[in-house]
């Protein structure tokens, strides 16, 4: 059973552009979570999804960001026009109903 | 706002030693848990304990409770050059809509140990 997966692992973009983080949950976890984590810093919840569904997605900025968990395929978080304080490591978490999440690798994204 | 803190924020020890960790929180609840971190790298889930339960061990791992407190402590045992990491406590804060379980993290704790 393979884990948590995450493409890319590292991912540069030039302020304006767009970036799209990839998360593929484990097998059998239908609940979807993504964190951000600063440099020094613990990580910060941003949104939580079922399939889907989002079902909270109170830690998601207001503007530039919004996230997807389709029916078939990964889970994307998408940011347009990025931007320099945009840096940081995006992680995912799945979990079964309501229990441990199990975390990606995360996906580092610089913005030049 | 951050939910846990972790105390002290970087510790030093020899191979051997124990080390333990503090954490705090504000608010009640259902869940606390301890991740590691190493540099560059994605979170570790280390140990669960729920809000009814005081006390738990695995292997070299020991987590306490006190909800009174609000408070958890993590002990590492003979604790070896591979335990160098950073430790974070990950609290659950249920949404007030939808029942999200969504982790509150602390900033972290660096654990250096020394050969």
């Amino acid at each position: 059973n393979a884990g948590v997966m995450q493409n890319p692992r590292h991912l540069v973009r030039r302020r304006g552009q767009e970036a799209r983080l990839r998360c593929s949950p484990m097998k059998g976890h239908s609940h979807v979570y993504w964190y951000r984590q600063l440099p020094e810093e613990g990580l910060k919840f941003m949104v939580y999804l079922q399939k889907e569904n989002i079902i909270d997605e109170s830690g998601m900025p207001k503007e530039r960001f919004s996230a997807e968990f389709p029916k078939e395929g990964p889970s994307i978080l998408r940011i347009q026009q990025v931007v320099r304080g945009d840096s940081a490591a995006y992680f995912c978490a799945s979990s079964p109903l309501g229990y441990t999440q199990y975390f990606g690798p995360g996906t580092r994204l610089t913005v030049l | 706002s951050q939910q846990g803190e972790e105390d002290p924020q970087a510790l030093s020890i020899q191979e051997g030693e124990n080390a333990t960790m503090n954490c705090s929180y504000k608010t009640s609840i259902n869940n606390l848990q301890w991740y590691r971190q190493n540099s560059g790298r994605g979170l570790v889930h280390l140990i669960l304990i729920r809000s009814n339960e005081r006390e738990k061990h695995s292997g070299r791992l020991r987590v306490t409770l006190d909800t009174s407190k609000k408070s958890s402590s993590l002990l590492i045992t003979a604790s070896r050059a591979a335990d160098t990491a950073s430790y974070f406590c990950a609290t659950d804060a249920l949404a007030a809509q939808g029942g999200s379980e969504k982790l509150v993290f602390g900033k972290g704790m660096k654990l250096t140990v020394n050969p």
